[in-house]
């Protein structure tokens, strides 16, 4: 999707370990945000960003924390990965307000073994 | 808690037929509703979007109605094609910030 890339595109991690994700985009969109879709559930707001250093928590934060020192990146962490993380990350951003649809990235399929 | 409910979880169509999907909400403060579309191994993207001050939306072969006092919406899919296969995901919004979604619905058209 142009505009957002999102590394790595896959990655298998051990419990316990911690893991970041990075979401990278072009456009200058003030609005980013982490997303997890797992089946029966759709899309889930882990965290989101409404400018840099300006974060807040989503419906499923608790494991997770994020990171935005600039207005083109946004970090995903999860603290110590648990089974129950094993999912796709989708990161999007948005240009302004909220009749502007979202941008997203490909998505990160994280595996926790 | 999912605050948009989405129905069915999955469906199958021939082609050429028409493909409804439902969704539901409670938040009245809701004035916002999109609706996104993804294809295996992509991320979703913007369809069509609606704001409740009107009760229906057409683009192309894509149509929403919003039905107000029901606190329901739903996408018709006309002369479904088999282009048309992907999940689709209902949302909402109350704010300025985040959006809302539904659990997604995966429609499969039949040649």
């Amino acid at each position: 999707d142009a505009g957002i890339t999102q590394s790595p595109r896959h990655k298998v991690t051990e419990t316990g370990t911690p893991v970041t994700l990075r979401c990278h985009q072009t456009e200058n969109h003030r609005y980013m945000y982490w997303y997890r879709q797992d089946p029966g559930h759709g899309l889930r707001l882990i965290h989101y960003s409404y400018g840099v250093k300006d974060t807040d928590k989503g419906e499923v934060s608790d494991g997770y924390s994020v990171s935005r020192s600039k207005t083109e990146d946004f970090l995903l962490t999860l603290e110590s990965a648990t089974s129950s993380q094993t999912s796709v990350y989708f990161c999007a951003a948005r240009q302004g307000a909220k009749g502007y649809g979202y941008t997203f990235g490909s998505g990160t399929r994280l595996t926790v073994v | 808690q999912q605050q948009v409910k989405q129905s069915p979880q999955s469906l199958i169509v021939q082609k050429g037929g028409i493909s409804i999907i439902n969704c539901a909400y409670e938040n009245t403060a809701f004035d916002y509703f999109p609706w996104y579309q993804q294809f295996p191994g992509k991320g979703p993207a913007l369809l069509i979007a609606i704001r409740p001050d009107v009760s229906e939306k057409k683009e192309g072969r894509f149509t929403i109605s919003f039905n107000k006092s029901a606190k329901q919406f739903s996408l018709h899919i006309m002369d479904s094609q088999p282009g048309d296969s992907a999940t689709y995901f209902c949302a909402a919004s109350d704010d300025d910030y985040k959006l809302s979604f539904g659990a997604g619905t995966t429609v499969t058209v039949r040649a």
